[in-house]
């Protein structure tokens, strides 16, 4: 079946980076995209951006340009989500979700405090 | 980047109610919408793509519609598990963008 699991909790100062990981099982990795998605507490979902899981391809939400990279490893079919310059905005439940088209899988979130 | 507007943002309504939620682009999304339930402290869980494709798995009440711009899920007899929150999503292109949310509460 397809799984789709998240590193775990981080808790990261103004400034800092992060990174969050996302391994995917159960499906040919190299055949779909990872999207990313975050929920800041009490609010909607945010996209914020898409790798391709056959050529590393990549799209970000114009919001987050020049702060999010997006990188996957083939060899270990994990997908990494590293946000930069953290402010107490980026606080927020970050998931991974396979993406051909619609979204149909996603990860359990990884919560991310910034404190 | 394409903008979605979900109405309502909150709905009250009882178990065996009718209920319809709407979902605007900014542009047309030529059909390239799908819609999510997503319960507290949960990741959100497909119900519908391509406009109207029921994901499998999700139950007949649920239906999607529109074409365009404009954008309708409805819930024709809602039940107990279906109290949620409910996010439209577009995938036109490379970008994807959701709506605010629409969380439907009991009355």
């Amino acid at each position: 079946q397809v799984q789709l699991v998240q590193s775990g909790a981080e808790v990261k100062k103004p400034g800092a980076s992060v990174k969050v990981s996302c391994k995917a099982s159960g499906y040919t990795f190299m055949s779909y995209g990872i999207s990313w998605v975050r929920q800041a507490p009490g609010r909607g979902l945010e996209w914020m951006g898409w790798i391709s899981g056959y050529n590393g391809n990549t799209n970000y939400v114009q919001s987050l340009q020049g702060r999010v990279i997006l990188t996957t490893d083939t060899s270990t079919n994990t997908a990494y989500m590293e946000l930069r310059s953290l402010t107490f905005d980026d606080t927020a439940v970050y998931f991974c979700a396979r993406d051909y088209y619609n979204i149909d899988y996603w990860g359990q979130g990884t919560l991310v405090t910034v404190s | 980047d394409i903008q979605m507007t979900q109405s309502p943002s909150t709905l009250s309504a009882s178990v065996g109610d009718r209920v319809t939620i709407t979902c605007r682009a900014s542009q047309s999304i030529s059909g390239w919408l799908a819609w999510y339930q997503q319960k507290p402290g949960k990741a959100p869980k497909l119900l519908i793509y391509k406009t109207s494709t029921l994901e499998s798995g999700v139950p007949s009440r649920f239906s999607g519609s529109g074409s365009g711009t404009e954008f309708t899920l409805a819930i024709s007899s809602l039940q107990p598990d279906d109290f949620a929150t409910y996010y439209c999503q577009h995938y036109y292109s490379s970008s994807r963008t959701f709506g605010q949310g629409t969380k439907v509460e009991i009355k």
